[in-house]
């Protein structure tokens, strides 16, 4: 069994530009969900792909956008980037029925950017 | 006030002695109960899931939850260093797919 992968690990960029983030969720998942980690803080879900629809959304402005492809995997983009936009970005895979309830979620090791 | 609050820490407890992790939380549509070991660095680790009151267990980990008080709680017992980590709360509810977390408590288990 494949576990969640994320790419890159690393990301440095530069106020304004933008940024994509890639997911391939674990073997069998079919929902993949984004979350931001500040430093020093929980994660916070941005929201959440089923079956390559946006299937809820958290309080995150819409320059932070994403895709799911039909293999299950997903991108994160986030345009016009901003200084506090940087953070460790978690990608979490689990299998869902597409009701929306959190079932178990398994997170990747995260994308680290970093905006200057 | 936030939905979930957990005391940051940081924590540290000799080798071997019981660990007491705790979280407490106001939105009492939470349903769904998780805890997450998350190392330096590294992503989030899924150590134990719930969606009742009482206590859980696995292995040396039991996960107790007491609805009435929206309080939650982990324990881990003969703690080792390589139980040294930040732990993690996450809530859920029926029809909702976002996980909200705690701001997590850094644990340090000393040999």
């Amino acid at each position: 069994e494949t576990g969640v992968t994320q790419s890159p690990t690393h990301l440095i960029k530069t106020r304004g530009q933008q940024v994509t983030l890639r997911c391939s969720s674990q073997s069998g998942h079919n929902t993949v969900s984004w979350y931001q980690q500040a430093l020093g803080q929980g994660p916070q879900f941005i929201f959440q792909y089923y079956r390559e629809e946006e299937n809820g959304r958290g309080n995150f402005p819409p320059r932070f956008s994403g895709l799911q492809f039909p293999n299950y995997s997903s991108e994160l983009n986030v345009n016009a980037l901003e200084l506090d936009d940087s953070a460790l970005y978690l990608c979490a895979s689990s299998w869902t029925d597409g009701t929306g309830d959190p079932y178990e979620q398994y997170f990747g090791p995260g994308t680290r950017l970093t905006v200057t | 006030q936030k939905e979930v609050e957990q005391d940051p820490g940081p924590l540290s407890v000799p080798e071997g002695a019981i660990v007491s992790l705790n979280c407490t939380y106001s939105n009492s549509a939470f349903q769904y109960f998780m805890w997450y070991r998350q190392y330096s660095r590294k992503g989030p680790e899924l150590l134990m899931y719930t969606y009742s009151s009482g206590n859980k267990e696995d292995g040396r980990f039991t996960a107790q939850v007491d609805k009435s008080s929206k309080y939650i709680s982990l324990f881990i017992r003969d703690s080792q260093p390589s139980d040294s980590a930040t732990y993690l709360c996450a809530m859920g509810n029926f029809g909702n797919e976002k996980l909200t977390f705690g701001t997590g408590t850094r644990l340090t288990i000393i040999p």
